[in-house]
C-alpha cells in the first residue's frame, strides 16, 4: 500500500541539528512532491517547506530560511528534513506527507517523528 | 501570507446531528483549499480538496463548500468516529501553505 514511514524519535540539545528521514513505498517516489509539516503539543499544523524529489528543487517557508534543508535519495525512495540551529521552540512532531498531484493537498502523510529539543 | 481562520474553535454536537464548520480566508485562494482530519495521536487525514472534492475513501457524509474567501465543511449526520480536530489548509502559491488553527469537534 502507498505509505511514507519516517524515522524514530529524537532528543537534540540546543543549538544542534535533527535529520528526520521519510521512506515512500507503494508509489512512485520521483512522481509526487514530499512536503514536511510539524506539530508543536496541543498546537496546529505548521508547513515547513516543499521538495520535488525528480528534480531536487525545494521551497521553504519564510520562517525556515536558512535554517532547514530537503533533500532526498532516490536509490531508496527516501526524503529527508534537516533543521538546525535548534531551540526549544523547534520540539514538535515532524510530519512528511505527500503532494497531490496538482499540489493544492497532502494525500499521504508519514506517522510523524517527535522531536526534543532540551538541555 | 494568508491566514485562515477557522469557526467556531470548539463545536459541541451529539451523533446523528449535523456539523458545519468555517474556514475564511484573509484574501482570495481560489478554490485551492483543503480540509482534514486529525485524531489524538494521529498524523491528519485529507477529507476534501480543491474546496469540494472528496479524497480517496472518505465517506458521503464529508462535503465541503466555497470559493475566494469563505468554505464549509458539513458532516451530515456525525457517527462517533467523527469527533476529532478539522484543519482548513490553502494553497496560494509554491512557497505559501498555511493551515486554520482549527475546529474541535466534541461529543455533546
Amino acid at each position: 500500500q502507498v505509505q511514507l514511514v519516517q524515522s524514530g524519535a529524537e532528543v537534540k540539545k540546543p543549538g544542534a541539528s535533527v535529520k528526520v528521514s521519510c521512506k515512500a513505498s507503494g508509489y512512485t517516489f520521483t512522481s509526487y512532491d514530499i512536503n514536511w509539516v510539524r506539530q508543536a503539543t496541543g498546537q496546529g499544523l505548521e508547513w515547513m517547506g516543499w521538495m520535488n524529489p525528480n528534480s531536487g528543487n525545494t521551497g521553504y517557508a519564510q520562517k525556515f530560511q536558512g535554517r532547514v534543508t530537503m533533500t532526498r535519495n532516490t536509490s531508496i525512495s527516501t526524503a529527508y528534513m534537516e533543521l538546525s540551529s535548534l531551540r526549544s521552540e523547534d520540539t514538535a512532531v515532524y510530519y512528511c506527507a505527500r503532494g497531490r498531484a496538482t499540489g493544492d493537498a497532502f494525500d499521504i502523510w508519514g506517522q510523524g517523528t517527535m522531536v526534543t529539543v532540551s538541555s | 501570507e494568508i491566514v485562515l481562520t477557522q469557526s467556531p474553535a470548539t463545536l459541541s454536537l451529539s451523533p446523528g446531528e449535523r456539523a458545519t464548520l468555517s474556514c475564511r480566508a484573509s484574501q482570495s485562494v481560489s478554490s485551492y483549499l483543503a480540509w482534514y482530519q486529525q485524531k489524538p495521536g494521529q498524523a491528519p487525514r485529507l477529507l476534501i480538496y480543491d474546496a469540494s472534492n472528496r479524497a480517496t475513501g472518505i465517506p458521503a457524509r464529508f462535503s465541503g463548500s466555497g470559493s475566494g474567501t469563505d468554505f464549509t465543511l458539513t458532516i451530515s449526520s456525525l457517527e462517533p468516529e467523527d469527533f476529532a480536530v478539522y484543519y482548513c489548509q490553502q494553497r496560494s502559491n509554491w512557497l505559501s501553505i498555511t493551515f486554520g488553527q482549527g475546529t474541535r469537534l466534541e461529543i455533546k
